[in-house]
């Protein structure tokens, strides 16, 4: 089945390092998204890919970088994790930019900052 | 900003009960409404969308979702819940083209 993998489920981490997370699709979709979601918050989108065209929300801090090397991957790599980065970690994927557009998301990543 | 509000937080029902969800956004131009819906231990997945046309959408399992622009909402509905229909519900409005604003999400709990 097509679908958007992310791993790994559960990733921890200690405060301030590095760490990334992964996501792939196999629905050849143009559009990747990334959405952090905190407990009982709406998920809020950090930045997404048009192709190779990267798209970075206003708000989203500078401590979040993403990677999409070609289309079926995109990373979200968080530089110097603080405690309050512990969040879910949502990878999305559209076919195109339209209002339209459906959204399809990964089973999602929790990360832990300890 | 954009924004979208979620009425309840937490929804309890016995199975047979008739389901509405309250959603309301803030925006005052054209707008693209989805409500989409996770399942324990499973990821956000399509229900509905309301794009151009009839206000009243169908969606999957039986749910339906009214839009009604004069009120700015988008509140869904199903006649008859099951016990399967327990979930987080979230809606979310589409304002840019490739920005999807949700809410808070509704947890149902559904009673056998």
């Amino acid at each position: 089945d097509a679908m958007v993998i992310q791993n790994p489920r559960y990733q921890v981490t200690q405060f301030g390092k590095p760490v990334t997370l992964s996501c792939s699709q196999t629905l050849n979709h143009n559009v990747m998204y990334w959405y952090q979601q905190k407990s009982s918050q709406a998920p809020k989108l950090l930045f997404h890919y048009y192709d190779k065209d990267f798209n970075n929300e206003a708000d989203t801090p500078d401590n979040f970088q993403s990677r999409r090397p070609n289309t079926s991957f995109c990373f979200l790599d968080i530089r110097s994790p603080g405690l309050g980065d512990a969040a879910m970690y949502l990878c999305a994927t559209s076919r195109g930019l339209g209002g339209a557009e459906t959204q399809y998301f990964g089973p999602g990543t929790r990360l832990l900052v300890l | 900003a954009q924004s979208v509000s979620q009425h309840n937080h937490h929804v309890i029902l016995s199975e047979a009960a008739s389901l509405e969800l309250g959603c309301n956004y803030s925006y005052g131009g054209t707008v693209n409404l989805f409500w989409y819906v996770q399942y324990p231990g499973q990821h956000l997945q399509l229900l509905l969308k309301y794009f151009s046309g009839d206000p009243l959408v169908k969606g999957i399992k039986g749910f339906e979702a009214e839009f009604i622009k004069s009120k700015f909402s988008f509140n869904l509905r199903k006649p008859s819940v099951q016990w399967s229909d327990t979930a987080e519900y979230f809606c979310a409005v589409n304002v840019n083209g490739n920005k999807l604003v949700f809410g808070a999400g509704t947890i149902l709990r559904v009673k056998s």
